[in-house]
């Protein structure tokens, strides 16, 4: 089955790190741009960070530029997300998301895990 | 940056049309691409490089794009449909953004 599981998220106070992970299955992995994309409670969607296939190239929202860094690991295929000076306005649930990428298409989210909520409070 | 500018809410009645509509600046040399949430749920793609569909999703769904504005077109529309509707883009520079969400509501 084609499916991304993400997981790593929970608690964590404000300042601190944490680092989100996302499984992906039933797709060759290391031919496919992947991303995070989060959603703060009862908002919209905000595109976080993308990564190139085989990590060469990576992209950053200007809200977590910084402080979070994309990263995988094809041989594993998975995916991650490091999460550092955590603010509370970072909390959100974190999906993780499959990126077919060219650069006449512009890039899109085709397949998308179910999400994984990071919570920054004291 | 650039924005993607979309109205908070649309609603009609079953069978009737929706158009929910998405604009911004990028769109004239971007492709847009519309993603459906349900709550609770993850996004999905309904419509990529403004007016294709992929596999499994309904020919009532359909895109169009004019200038600055790109529109999601709902023929027919269902109960299940209800949702939020998300269009997304790029700049070509490294950037990615989506508009702020339409609730769409079957009356």
């Amino acid at each position: 089955e084609v499916q991304l599981v993400e997981s790593g998220g929970g608690l964590v106070q404000p300042g601190g790190s944490l680092r989100v992970s996302c499984s992906a299955s039933g797709f060759i992995f290391r031919t496919y741009w992947m991303s995070w994309v989060r959603q703060a409670p009862g908002k919209g969607l905000e595109w976080v960070a993308n990564i190139k296939e085989d990590g060469t190239e990576k992209f950053y929202a200007g809200s977590v530029k910084g402080r979070f860094t994309i990263s995988r690991d094809n041989a594993k295929k998975s995916l991650y997300l490091q999460m550092n000076t955590l603010r509370a306005e970072d909390t959100a649930v974190y999906y993780c998301a499959r990126f077919p990428y060219a650069f006449l298409t512009g890039g899109y989210f085709d397949l998308w895990g179910r999400g994984t909520l990071v919570t920054v409070s004291s | 940056s650039f924005e993607l500018t979309q109205p908070p809410s649309v609603s009609v009645s079953p069978g009737q049309t929706a158009r929910i509509t998405c604009s911004g600046d990028v769109l004239p040399n971007q492709y847009s691409f519309w993603y459906q949430q349900k709550p609770g749920l993850a996004p999905f793609l309904v419509i990529f490089k403004d007016n294709e569909r992929p596999s499994g999703i309904p020919d009532r769904f359909s895109g169009s794009s004019s200038g600055t504005t790109v529109t999601l077109t709902i023929t027919g529309v269902q109960a299940e449909d209800e949702g939020d509707y998300y269009c997304q883009s790029a700049d070509g520079s490294g950037s990615w953004m989506f508009g702020g969400g339409t609730k769409l509501t079957v009356l």
